[in-house]
């Protein structure tokens, strides 16, 4: 246990809907980190907060992809009218090096 | 731009067996680089990280890693393999200027044969 929570573990959905995936940090880290990873292939950088500063994102984060982390704690990632093309595991890191256990989303 | 390769995509040894996984990195500058075991459906565990220092770092599980700078390598290795080490194992430069943001290689996956 990394110290790092994510919640749903698991998210079934149709094409077409919203979701939204939270990660808790380790409290004192100010750094958190939202990764993609795809069936085979290693995570995927999406984007990064420096407390609640979203400092970076990907280019594989598209404007249906938003997250926030609201007063530096906790954080979001909302994926508004999924497709199928985003079935992946979401992972969160806390100052980049800590991961939690992941969010899996499938998307029918 | 930054890479991370790892050149096999499956290992498969004996219990007991020494390991070693190869990952060869492309980076401007020394990388921060990092090695993580992954079970099936499970988030990523921190085995092993190299900052600075001492090029040959101790890791957990019995795990070692060596930083070559001259072959941009971070090789793990492990002298006798137990057959709850089969996982997917990754690797990772951590880019110290964007952020420490990581690149991942695409993983080699271990099986372990008793």
């Amino acid at each position: 246990d990394t110290g790092v929570s994510q919640d749903p573990r698991h998210k079934i959905t149709k094409r077409g809907q919203n979701v939204t995936f939270r990660c808790d940090p380790i409290s004192e880290h100010n750094r958190l980190y939202w990764y993609r990873q795809t069936l085979g292939q290693g995570p995927e950088f999406l984007t990064y907060f420096q407390n609640e500063a979203q400092l970076e994102k990907s280019r594989l984060l598209s404007d249906r992809f938003s997250a926030e982390r609201p007063k530096g704690s906790f954080s979001t990632l909302e994926i508004q009218r999924t497709e199928q093309g985003d079935s992946a595991m979401y992972l969160c890191a806390s100052s980049g090096q800590f991961f939690g256990p992941g969010t899996r989303l499938t998307v029918l | 731009a930054q890479s991370v390769t790892q050149p096999d995509i499956h290992i498969t040894v004996s219990e007991g067996a020494s390991l070693e996984l190869r990952c060869n990195y492309s980076y401007g500058a020394t990388p921060y680089l990092f090695w993580y075991v992954q079970s099936p459906g499970q988030g990523l565990q921190l085995l092993l990280k190299y900052f600075s220092g001492d090029t040959l770092v101790q890791g957990i599980k019995g795990f070692e890693a060596e930083f070559k700078r001259s072959q941009s390598s971070f090789n793990l290795r492990k002298p006798s393999v137990h057959w709850s080490d089969a996982a997917e194992y990754f690797c990772a430069v951590g880019v110290r200027n964007t952020g420490n943001q990581f690149y991942f290689g695409t993983g080699t996956s271990l099986t372990v044969i008793p």
